[in-house]
């Protein structure tokens, strides 16, 4: 069964200063990955997804996420965090789309002015 | 296009009693999922309709939790009778096909047993 794991719960960080969100999985056939956001008190909006091809994939507002397959992760940076950064981030994996979505328990980004 | 409606946003009761909450995916979006989302952790499924028919509800608490999707296009997930531990956002999401296009998420329904 797949899993995934979000190594920090939370992470603040100045704005301006570039970030690193971390994510893990386990899953013994080949995956779709995802990263979402979550602002208060509203649904999740996909930033990013890696289904196959080039490593490196690039979202929106900025983020991109690399997807390692010998490492069995696939972090999500930006180089520069804006205040309206802040939010909750999910990572989730998926068994080539024939599964539903399995999600981290997510991660807490602060950006401080 | 129309983004996934849910409704209501916010439910508070008292346990024991029940409650439905209703969901309309994005039109054409053949399979529609529930998620539960307890405060500090991830969703979790509940169940994923594809059409009308149940795909997978292995972790939906059948004695007191219960789903449908008639016609194909609406659906209401039921709780009879609430627990304390039911307290959490209920997420409808719903996808052209699978995971291969990403979900589209609604904004949720926050229930608070009391």
């Amino acid at each position: 069964a797949q899993s995934v794991t979000q190594l920090d719960s939370q992470v603040p960080v100045f704005e301006e200063a570039p970030v690193e969100l971390r994510c893990n999985y386990s899953s013994s056939v080949s995956v779709y990955l995802f990263w979402y956001v979550q602002y208060p008190n509203q649904g999740l909006q996909l930033l990013l997804k890696y289904l196959s091809g080039s490593t490196l994939v690039k979202g929106i507002n900025g983020f991109e996420a690399e997807f390692n397959k010998s490492q069995t992760s696939f972090h999500l940076r930006k180089p520069s965090v804006h205040i309206s950064d802040t939010a909750e981030y999910f990572c989730a994996v998926s068994d080539n789309g024939n599964t539903p979505l399995v999600f981290g328990k997510g991660t807490r980004l602060s950006v401080i002015a | 296009e129309a983004g996934v409606a849910q409704s209501p946003r916010y439910k508070i009761i008292e346990k024991r009693q029940s409650v439905a909450f209703w969901c309309n995916p994005i039109s054409g979006h053949a399979t529609l999922y529930w998620y539960q989302q307890i405060l500090g952790q991830g969703p979790k499924l509940l169940i994923q309709f594809q059409n009308n028919g149940v795909v997978d509800d292995s972790q939906l608490p059948k004695d007191r939790f219960s789903a449908e999707r008639l016609k194909g296009v609406d659906s209401t997930l039921k709780i009879q009778p609430a627990k304390l531990e039911d307290s959490a956002v209920y997420l409808c999401a719903s996808s052209l096909s699978g995971g291969y296009y990403g979900y589209t998420f609604g904004s949720g329904t926050r229930l608070t047993v009391v």
